[in-house]
C-alpha cells in the first residue's frame, strides 16, 4: 500500500526558480529518503532524513521533516534545466520482516530553460 | 563500485516465453529489491531478499519466481506473462542494519509483453 503522498503531482518552473514538493504520510517511519529519476531510467537518492531529525541540506537541496503531521518537503534552490524529472519520497519502516520501502505517487517537475 | 547493473535493458517476450532478469552488485550489500514501475506511478515493492532468503514477497503472482543465487547476483524469472505485465523493472540494494539506509538502483529492465 502507499504510504507517501506528493504533492503537487507537477510542477513546472522557469530555471532560476526555487521548487518545493510536499509529501504526506500514514504510519510511523525510521526515516524518510527523497528519490530522483529521469526518465524511464533507475532512481537516484538525494537525501535522508531520520524521524528524529527536522531538517536537511545537501547542497541545493533541503529537506525538512515535521513527524508531528507527518509530513516533509524538498525544496530545491535555484533549479537548473537538468533538474527536470520525478520525485519520490519514500518512507522507510521496519516491521517482522525487515525494513520495508514505500514511495509516493511522485512529483514531475520540469524545469524550462 | 556503487553501481547495480541489470540486463538486459530490453525485452520483448510473448505470453508463452520464459526469460529471466538478471542485478549484479559488487557493493557487499545484503538486501536486494526488485520493484514493478508501471508509467508515471512510482516503483511498487515485488520482492526483497535479506541475506540471501526472500524475506518480502508482496503478493506477487506465481508467474514471476525470483531467485538469489548469491550476496552479489539476483535473478527474476519470467514465464507466461500478460500485457499488463510490460513495465520497467527495477533492482535495487541496501545494507541491511536496524535504521535502513539508502537503496542503489539499477538501471532498469523495461519490458514489453505482447
Amino acid at each position: 500500500s502507499q504510504q507517501g503522498e506528493e504533492d503537487p503531482q507537477a510542477l513546472s518552473i522557469q530555471e532560476g526558480e526555487n521548487a518545493t514538493m510536499n509529501c504526506s504520510y500514514k504510519t510511523s517511519i525510521n526515516n524518510l529518503q527523497w528519490y530522483r529519476q529521469n526518465s524511464g531510467r533507475g532512481l537516484v537518492h538525494l537525501i535522508l532524513i531520520r524521524s528524529n531529525e527536522r531538517e536537511k541540506h545537501s547542497g541545493r537541496l533541503r529537506v525538512t521533516l515535521d513527524t508531528s503531521k507527518k509530513s516533509s518537503s524538498l525544496l530545491i534552490t535555484a533549479s537548473r534545466a537538468a533538474d527536470t524529472a520525478s520525485y519520490f519520497c519514500a518512507t522507510v519502516h521496519r516491521d517482522n520482516y525487515g525494513q520495508n520501502f514505500v514511495f509516493g505517487p511522485g512529483t514531475r517537475l520540469s524545469v524550462l530553460p | 563500485d556503487t553501481e547495480v547493473t541489470q540486463t538486459p535493458k530490453h525485452l520483448v517476450m510473448g505470453m508463452t516465453n520464459k526469460k529471466s532478469l538478471k542485478c549484479e552488485q559488487h557493493m557487499g550489500h545484503r538486501a536486494m529489491y526488485w520493484y514493478k514501475q508501471k508509467a508515471k506511478k512510482p516503483p511498487e515493492l515485488m520482492f526483497v531478499y535479506s541475506y540471501e532468503k526472500l524475506s518480502i514477497n508482496e503478493s506477487v503472482p506465481s508467474r514471476f519466481s525470483p531467485e538469489c543465487p548469491n550476496s552479489s547476483l539476483l535473478n527474476l524469472h519470467l514465464h507466461a506473462l500478460q500485457p499488463e505485465d510490460s513495465a520497467l523493472y527495477l533492482c535495487a540494494s541496501s545494507q541491511v542494519i536496524p535504521s535502513g539506509e539508502t537503496q542503489y538502483f539499477g538501471p532498469g529492465t523495461r519490458l514489453l509483453v505482447l
